[in-house]
């Protein structure tokens, strides 16, 4: 089983909404990321959690909140959002995050297309 | 910091032609290279990567990609397409250690053309 997958599929919310996007894997892997992707740009890395820890911030800003309650789930909370972060939000996994002993392929749910009104 | 470049924005082109898209990318270290597709509504899924050895990386699904060092590429060629190849194409880069942080060119959006 290589699936990522990732609830809900579409989301539509107000700005003084707060809702949460999930992210799951049963591949055993240790690493976990959240990409965002606007229209027609590529995605872009938010963050990254090894071992259940966050390991990278690309300075993202607080009303992204994530969370990563156990090695298979990944959250991210959403709160105070503004229409420009209406994109499709993807999760990642792999193997491990750090290539000391090699290459780990990182493996794409199908996204969360979020709408923000 | 890495960097990728693909120039073109879009390609069309008519069903059964060759097709390549490019991508050049800007590292002061050795890194690893990938080709991403994404299909329409739909996440991305790996077509391809160079990670070391022969040059010449091949895909199950015809596609082929080059590296080339001297002139910082890995373009992405498929000799006969298929309208089932409409989608957008992202090359990537990566370190070949440390973290795995991907960054991604903009991506080209290939439309075949019946």
């Amino acid at each position: 089983d290589t699936e990522v997958t990732q609830t809900p599929k579409h989301l539509v919310m107000g700005m003084t909404n707060k809702k949460s996007l999930k992210c799951e894997q049963h591949m055993g892997h240790r690493a976990m990321y959240w990409y965002k992707q606007k229209a027609k740009k590529p995605p872009e890395l938010m963050f990254v959690y090894s071992y259940e820890k966050l390991s990278i911030n690309e300075s993202v800003p607080s009303r992204f909140s994530p969370e990563c309650p156990n090695s298979s789930l990944l959250n991210l909370h959403l709160h105070a959002l503004q229409p420009e972060d209406s994109a499709l939000y993807l999760c990642a996994s792999s193997q491990e995050d750090n290539r000391l002993a090699g290459y780990y392929e990182q493996y794409f749910g199908p996204g969360t297309r979020l709408t923000v009104t | 910091a890495q960097s990728v470049t693909q120039l073109d924005s879009q390609v069309p082109v008519f069903e059964e032609a060759p097709v390549e898209l490019r991508c050049n990318y800007s590292s002061s270290v050795s890194v690893y290279l990938f080709w991403y597709v994404q299909y329409p509504n739909q996440g991305l899924q790996l077509l391809l990567k160079y990670l070391s050895g022969s040059t010449l990386v091949k895909s199950i699904n015809g596609f082929e990609a080059e590296f080339n060092k001297s002139q910082t590429s890995f373009h992405l060629r498929k000799p006969s397409v298929h309208i089932s190849d409409t989608a957008e194409y992202f090359c990537a880069v990566s370190r070949s250690f440390g973290n795995e942080k991907l960054t991604f060119g903009t991506g080209t959006r290939l439309t075949i053309i019946p």
